[in-house]
């Protein structure tokens, strides 16, 4: 069965460095979304991706943010600078409208700790 | 704003039925969908309602009102495995996909 994945599952870093947090979406899949989920809290939108642009984008993603395609299997997001309040797992999922109903496939996630 | 209420924690015996209600109030509505998440696993769909009434998968059925705003998950003949976190979301009628804060489901033996 296809699956999301997504590297690293942890990355450790240190505030005010860049992090490239990577997601390969279901292959057939049109809609690519990342969300972040604080340690035992609700899993947050961050950013929708569809036809190479953002489709959406929560208060979350400020300047800070930013997501990438580069290539036809990848999705990246970027985080410049970042802060103690940036720990969280980090949740990448890819969706297809065309099964007439929504319903997200989610990677495994990567567990981002800043110190 | 938006958002979605949904009971912290609910506690049901193995084999037994349980209903987890969510109640939503969001700009615009595309449908309601519910995932379930273990500890340290990420969410995983579990069922979706984009019109009013029941739709069942399995053990697991899941009810929409949209002229309440309000929907349930209803997990019937539970197992310990059941025993997770499950969040009812909303797309808001754009891109954007609202969850709710979750709702703890233990399971006893």
């Amino acid at each position: 069965e296809p699956e999301v994945t997504q590297t690293p599952s942890h990355q450790v870093t240190q505030m005010g460095q860049e992090v490239i947090l990577r997601c390969v979406p279901i292959s057939n899949h049109l809609y690519f979304y990342w969300y972040r989920q604080i340690l035992g809290q609700k899993v947050e939108f961050l950013v929708s991706f569809y036809n190479n642009e953002i489709s959406e984008k929560s208060e979350i993603f400020d300047d800070q943010f930013s997501v990438e395609r580069p290539d036809g299997s990848n999705f990246t997001l970027k985080i410049r600078s970042t802060k103690l309040e940036d720990s969280a797992m980090y949740f990448c999922a890819s969706q297809n409208f065309g099964q007439g109903r929504i319903e997200q496939y989610f990677g495994p996630g990567t567990r981002l700790t800043v110190t | 704003g938006q958002s979605l209420e949904q009971p912290s924690e609910v506690t049901a015996v193995e084999g037994a039925i349980v209903q987890i209600n969510c109640t939503y109030q969001t700009s615009g509505f595309y449908g309601l969908s519910w995932y379930q998440q273990h500890d340290g696993g990420a969410p995983t769909f579990l069922s979706y309602n984009g019109l009013d009434g029941l739709e069942e998968t399995g053990r697991f059925s899941s009810f929409l009102s949209r002229s309440d705003s309000y929907g349930y998950l209803l997990l019937q003949e539970l197992q310990m495995k059941d025993s997770a976190s499950y969040f009812c979301a909303v797309r808001d009628g754009g891109f954007k996909t609202i969850f709710g804060a979750g709702t703890r489901l233990f399971v006893k033996a």
